[in-house]
């Protein structure tokens, strides 16, 4: 069973648009919910992460938005750049044990 | 923070043959893990690198297939034993510190079995 379903599997932007990937879980017990971003040949880097008491956590152009009630949270990349093309992936966590979203390839065109 | 070399950074190897990844971190951490990522897919947690004490497997992952060392808080390795081209994929070490929630992750191994 996928802990931490991701949306969309993939998605093209233009430059300077709006990127929005979306993730929903269903353990209550998470406490820590992580965005990594991943470049072809590269391990995923943590690039911002929120935890469940606030709502909202903003990180220059990328913001998290978290619904506690809808246990739903989505990452938004404002003015999207192509060197934003990446691969990104949800996590959410309790102390050490992570659970991935199957990944959002994005394409951020000129 | 924590850096995370990881080595090989790829491979292609025969069928049947196994293949021993290494894992070393620039500080000492509690707890060190390793997933596999397949070709478009997430990363899926194969065990929990324990010092001193057998690895902790995922459902799915048995020790014989991939055994698991781990001699101090600084150093891993993961062996892909008696390959086929089903474990081509990338396998990636990851650590996490006592107290911090964030995992840092290796630049990963991407094997190829032929």
């Amino acid at each position: 069973q996928q802990q931490v379903k991701q949306s969309p599997q993939s998605l093209i932007v233009q430059k300077g648009g709006i990127s929005i990937i979306n993730c929903a879980y269903e353990n209550t017990a998470f406490d820590y919910f992580p965005w990594y971003q991943q470049f072809p040949g590269k391990g995923p880097a943590l690039l911002i992460a929120i935890r469940p008491d606030v709502s909202e956590k903003k990180e220059g152009r990328f913001t998290i938005s978290f619904n506690k009630s809808a246990k739903q949270f989505s990452l938004h990349i404002m003015d999207s750049q192509p060197g934003d093309s990446a691969t990104y992936f949800c996590a959410a966590s309790r102390g050490n044990q992570f659970y991935f979203g199957t990944g959002t390839s994005l394409t951020v065109i000129p | 923070s924590a850096v995370i070399s990881q080595k090989p950074s790829r491979d292609i190897c025969q069928r049947g043959t196994s293949l021993t990844i290494q894992c070393q971190v620039d500080s000492q951490v509690t707890m060190m893990f390793w997933y596999r990522q397949q070709p478009g897919q997430s990363l899926t947690l194969i065990a929990t690198a324990n010092q001193g004490s057998e690895a902790t497997y995922e459902s799915g992952f048995v020790i014989d297939k991939f055994p698991i060392s781990r001699p101090n808080l600084t150093f891993s390795t993961l062996t892909v034993s008696n390959m086929s081209p089903e474990d081509s994929s990338i396998y990636l070490c990851s650590v996490a510190k006592q107290g911090n929630t964030e995992a840092f992750f290796g630049q990963g191994t991407r094997l190829t079995v032929v």
